[in-house]
């Protein structure tokens, strides 16, 4: 059974930094063709990919976020973290991660999501 | 503005079947075969219901069918029933530089 999980802080202030971390289990990243991404969505709003790693270390940005992300992996403790700087209350949204299949394109497995709010 | 456009809403009675376009450029839907569709209800994390444009994971009910042509994706529900009320999103690859893009998402009611 895939399950994800998200945590982190449930409010940040203006221009800092927001980590997040993506506590994973039933699959490793270890494995051939697995990914883990990150999809955000403000309050009545659309989803919005933000970014992806790959078993193998290659990660994928949104192009328009790309300057404020990282994103990382911690095979041994089943975890990614994404870390986004200069946080802005525009960025107030539930942070979800998903288990992701390479060739497929999609992401079959999501996190509960986590609502984060910016917010001096 | 989402890379995807997809109709704010449609609707439609218990029994029939409604479509759901998404509409993208060469770059994306009209050159990958990775259109993946969401289902979300209110409060709840998004349900992948169509990946690979068409293709079901197991446990989701055949009702649910997608097709692409051209630059166009589209989500087809038959027989509607009241639980299909939720918002659908689509998803396309769109290659290695932008990645993965959604759509802006569909309200659909079941009247």
């Amino acid at each position: 059974q895939i399950t994800l999980k998200e945590s982190g802080p449930t409010l940040v202030k203006p221009t800092q930094t927001l980590t997040l971390t993506c506590t994973f289990s039933g699959f490793s990243l270890s494995t051939s063709g697995v990914g883990v991404g990150w999809i955000r969505q403000p309050p009545g709003k659309a989803l919005e990919w933000l970014a992806l790693i790959y078993w193998d270390d290659d990660k994928r940005y949104s192009p328009s976020l790309k300057s404020r992300l990282t994103i990382t992996k911690d095979t041994s403790k089943n975890q990614v973290v994404l870390t986004m700087t200069n946080m802005d209350p525009v960025d107030t949204a539930t942070y979800y991660c998903a288990h992701h299949i390479y060739g497929s394109g999609s992401y079959p497995y999501w996190g509960q999501g986590t609502l984060v709010t910016v917010s001096s | 503005q989402s890379a995807l456009t997809q109709p704010a809403s449609v609707s439609g009675s218990p029994g029939q079947s409604i479509t759901i376009s998404c509409t993208g450029t060469s770059s994306d839907v009209g050159s990958y075969n990775l259109v993946s569709w969401y289902q979300q209800h209110p409060g709840k994390a998004p349900k992948l219901m169509i990946y690979e444009g068409s293709k079901r994971p197991s446990g989701v009910s055949n009702r649910f069918s997608g097709s692409k042509s051209g630059n166009t994706a589209s989500l087809t529900i038959s027989g509607l029933q009241a639980e299909d009320e939720a918002d659908y999103y689509c998803c396309s690859y769109a290659g290695s530089s932008t990645s993965w893009v959604f759509g802006g998402g569909t309200k659909l009611t079941v009247l």
